[in-house]
């Protein structure tokens, strides 16, 4: 059963565009995060932020920024996108930062023209 | 360099047979879990076992912290068993932040 929601399933934009991706959970959880899986599927950790705090950011270019309204609510901008930034973005929340398990939401597939 | 190398990259069964997946890992880690994600995408949590013996249902992880390695057994693989598995670690001890390997993508034929 989907308990971390994310929109929109997929976005195609223009290089130097800006777009903003959301993310919900449901789960009552204390931290989230946001991974990117490239075209080789490899995932890699962006941002956690436990209880609305920024706990981890992984040398992310600037033009990522993450945002949290509130500890059920991580949304990721990023301002003039790059041909690079052609990924899978998957959210995932956690019920601690040190909590064994992720529970990952179905991803946002971008597409940088 | 990677932290976590996984093998095969890529396997194929028949329905019925096992499989054995490797995970070795660069640095000490303080959390191993196994996902799958499917070939639709999403991902799932399976196991998470940083050092000895776990089973669920089907799989069986086994990891030996000192070597630095995990394996995953799935035995008699069904076709819905197929897609990508992926082993991931945090090597930190907060902040679950987990490094994946690039998967081992199975595919289990009727």
């Amino acid at each position: 059963e989907t308990a971390v929601f994310q929109t929109p399933n997929y976005h195609v934009t223009q290089v130097g565009n800006e777009v903003s991706f959301n993310c919900k959970q449901t789960l009552g959880h204390d931290t989230m995060y946001w991974y990117k899986q490239d075209s080789k599927k490899l995932l890699k950790i962006m941002f956690s932020y436990n209880n609305k705090q920024l706990i981890v950011n992984e040398t992310v270019p600037r033009r990522f920024s993450p945002q949290s309204s509130d500890k059920a609510h991580l949304n990721l901008r990023i301002k003039s996108v790059e041909p690079e930034d052609s990924a899978v973005y998957l959210c995932a929340s956690s019920a601690g930062p040190s909590a064994e398990t992720l529970y990952f939401g179905s991803g946002t597939r971008l597409t940088v023209l | 360099g990677q932290q976590v190398q996984q093998s095969p990259a890529s396997l194929v069964l028949q329905e019925g047979e096992n499989a054995e997946l490797q995970c070795n890992f660069s640095s000490t880690a303080t959390q191993l879990q196994w996902f799958y994600q499917s070939p639709g995408g999403s991902l799932v949590s399976l196991l998470s076992n940083p050092s000895g013996t776990k089973h669920t249902g089907r799989l069986t992880s086994t990891t030996v912290t000192k070597e630095r390695r995990s394996s995953l057994h799935i035995s008699s693989s069904q076709t819905t068993d197929s897609g990508t598995y992926l082993c991931a670690i945090d090597p930190m001890s907060n902040y679950n932040v987990l490094y994946f390997g690039s998967g081992t993508k199975l595919t289990v034929e009727p």
